[in-house]
């Protein structure tokens, strides 16, 4: 159980386009999903949380108009990637909490490595 | 969150058991401990969590001092798939309060 499904894997595309990411809980309903980036030889840094049907809560120096957050039902969050540079070459996870109980972990997609040319 | 401090790396030899600690001095009495672990190029595996009692499940076993000042990770037969940089997290695991830092982990290398 807690299956977090990431779509697409690995995205390249050219300078100034935007990219959707996909990020799905497959046998959970998660009220609350996380955002993060993680560049080469680095750790995870947390982007944003997003809970289903409200606005998502940016963390400090994260850009909310270019990386827009939708969290539309309680299995779906997607994150758009809008006008990417090369600099936004990055691995990005998602990952989701189950809204039953105070304290369940989250679990994590397996990531989308995003290459911007 | 409370800073959590691990070692930058360990080695292991596989059919061992990997013990790996951790310390979250600071922490305080409503913050559990996560600890999840990364294979290259993948996303964060989730291990075990606890508040304060020993907690063991099918990966591995969680025991936290009775001051919860750290804690460690047990892996009890340690094989090469073993092989990742572990987190340890120190959380409130509610709402909006659950989000998790990530530090530098701990990188295992389980050896033959």
């Amino acid at each position: 159980g807690a299956v977090v499904s990431q779509h697409p894997s690995w995205v390249i595309c050219k300078s100034g386009t935007s990219v959707k990411i996909e990020c799905r809980s497959l046998d959970f309903q998660a009220t609350t999903m996380f955002w993060y980036r993680q560049f080469p030889k680095q750790s995870l840094m947390l982007m944003a949380t997003s809970n289903e049907g409200s606005k998502a809560t940016y963390e400090q120096g994260v850009e909310k108009d270019k990386f827009l957050i939708n969290h539309a039902s309680l299995t779906l969050s997607t994150l758009t990637v809008t006008s990417a540079h090369p600099e936004d070459s990055s691995f990005y996870i998602c990952s989701a909490r189950s809204f039953q109980g105070s304290n369940q972990p989250q679990h994590f997609g397996d990531g989308t490595r995003l290459s911007i040319l | 969150d409370a800073k959590t401090t691990q070692p930058t790396s360990m080695d292991c030899a596989e059919g061992r058991a990997a013990n790996l600690p951790c310390n979250h001095s600071t922490i305080s009495g409503n913050e559990y401990v996560y600890w999840y672990r990364q294979i290259h190029s993948q996303g964060p595996q989730y291990i075990i969590h606890g508040l304060k009692n020993n907690e063991t499940n099918e990966m591995a076993s969680l025991i936290i001092t009775e001051d919860r000042k750290s804690s460690t990770l047990i892996l009890p037969h340690a094989t090469l798939r073993d092989t990742a940089v572990y987190y340890c997290i120190a959380s409130r695991g509610t709402g909006t309060a659950s989000k998790l830092t990530f530090g530098t982990g701990t990188r295992l290398q389980v050896t033959l």
